[in-house]
């Protein structure tokens, strides 16, 4: 079974910048996200999309950041424009089951980001 | 509101040492508790999961947790550290308003030959 794909896998970029980040979830996944993870920290959610409806986007800066899930398949995460503080890694992660408490997330290997 | 807190940002064993890797949590629901570990440039792999069922959860490569409600810790131990378990290690939890997952910061895991 093929994982979750991401790409780029690294980007570089000044601030004021665009970037886009590209997730293909797992096939038959319900359930996508998007985090952002700064170094030191543990990854923030920032958009849960289920199928093609956003469950939860309260994290995500919405002046600067979008995403969408056409199709309910895969996902795009873009900044802009970036800030210095936007410098990171972007996991995306999927899951099977719809409105599950219990189930089992599986992350890409995350795009890393560096505004300068 | 839910949150994890993961006691000491670094921990060193030898390998063959006892690994233990502290996590205390808050959530006013009964929560699920998860432990993730992340290996250099990559995502996170899920070691095991709580959800209210046996109180000691076994996960892969060896690892285990115990969850304990009178202290609300998750701690994740493995009898006998290997080279290979250097990574950063994520507890987690879920429960408070459905379906937000909250990660601790972290606990990077040295293991020493």
């Amino acid at each position: 079974e093929a994982g979750v794909a991401q790409s780029p896998r690294y980007k570089i970029i000044e601030k004021r910048q665009s970037v886009a980040f590209w997730c293909n979830p797992i096939s038959g996944h319900a359930t996508l996200y998007w985090y952002q993870q700064i170094l030191g920290q543990g990854p923030k959610l920032l958009i849960q999309f289920q199928n093609n409806g956003v469950v939860d986007d309260s994290q995500l800066p919405k002046d600067r950041f979008s995403a969408e899930r056409l199709k309910g398949v895969d996902s795009t995460l873009k900044i802009q424009p970036a800030k210095l503080e936007d410098s990171a890694v972007y996991l995306c992660a999927s899951s099977l089951l719809r409105g599950s408490t219990t189930d089992t997330q599986y992350f890409g290997p995350g795009t890393r980001l560096t505004v300068l | 509101a839910q949150s994890v807190t993961q006691l000491g940002s670094h921990v060193s064993v030898s390998e063959g040492a006892l690994v233990l890797l502290r996590c205390n949590y808050s959530s006013s629901v009964p929560p699920y508790l998860f432990w993730y570990v992340q290996y250099p440039n990559q995502g996170l792999q899920l070691l095991l999961k709580y959800t209210s069922a046996a109180t000691l959860v076994k996960g892969i490569n060896g690892f285990e947790a115990e969850f304990k409600k009178s202290e609300t810790s998750f701690h994740l131990t493995k009898p006998s550290a290997h080279m290979s378990d250097a990574a950063e290690y994520f507890c987690a939890v879920r429960g408070d308003g459905g379906f937000k997952t909250i990660f601790g910061a972290g606990t990077r895991l040295f293991v020493k030959a």
